[in-house]
């Protein structure tokens, strides 16, 4: 069985300021991550993957995370947030093996304050 | 070209009655998944579809909930006589195909809510 923890129900931040969403998660096999994020009103998108390789990745949008296995942790992290990037972000977890459907955590509300 | 879309948006029902929930995945989509995002909670995975097919049903909470797929396209998540808990906004997503490598699209969701 696979679980993932996301520390943070509510993260705060001024606008511009850096920000650290913490995401955790358990499995005994290997892999693979997920961030989505949830726009006001509409539906979830993907924002970046890990699968294998490179444990740092980033998305198009200035947002990156990196996998760290001996913490099994996968931190979504930014420099210099924009009012924009307030939403609910979502971690998953899947097996290689599994069926790939991924298993959520319950999400962090990030709010964007000017 | 157009997402996944999903009716209605909102959806309030007196409980004991029973209500269909739509999903139209985009073209081409072969495999459809249904989730439940609860208050707080993250998303719980409901059932996929392969085609028209239902491989994994194994997160359908109870007996009162069912899934179909026609023509490999259009899916309809039915709930028999409603109760309070659940309430939920209920996510469709689909893919090209089944595996990691397919990025799953969402819908906007359905809003329920059993009074």
């Amino acid at each position: 069985a696979q679980s993932v923890t996301q520390l943070d129900s509510q993260v705060p931040v001024f606008e511009e300021a850096p920000v650290e969403l913490r995401c955790n998660y358990s499995s005994s096999v290997s892999v693979y991550l997920f961030w989505y994020v949830q726009y006001p009103n509409q539906g979830l998108q993907l924002l970046l993957k890990y699968l294998s390789g490179s444990t740092l990745v980033e998305s198009i949008n200035g947002f990156e995370a990196e996998f760290n296995k001996s913490q099994t942790s996968f931190h979504l992290r930014k420099p210099s947030v924009h009012i924009s990037d307030t939403a609910e972000y979502f971690c998953a977890v899947s097996n290689p093996g599994g069926s790939y459907i991924p298993t959520f955590g319950r999400g962090t509300s990030l709010i964007v304050h000017p | 070209g157009a997402g996944v879309s999903q009716s209605p948006s909102n959806k309030v029902t007196e409980k004991g009655k029973d209500v269909e929930l739509r999903c139209d995945p985009i073209s081409g989509h072969t495999a459809l998944y249904w989730y439940r995002q609860s208050l707080g909670q993250g998303l719980e995975f409901l059932i996929y579809f392969q085609g028209n097919s239902a491989p994994d049903k194994s997160g359908l909470p109870s007996d009162r909930f069912s899934a179909e797929r026609t023509g490999g396209s259009v899916s309809t998540l039915t709930i028999q006589r409603t109760q309070q808990e659940d309430s939920a906004v209920y996510l469709c997503a689909s893919s090209l195909g089944q595996g990691v490598s397919y990025e799953q699209y969402f819908g906007p969701g359905t809003r329920l809510t059993v009074t």
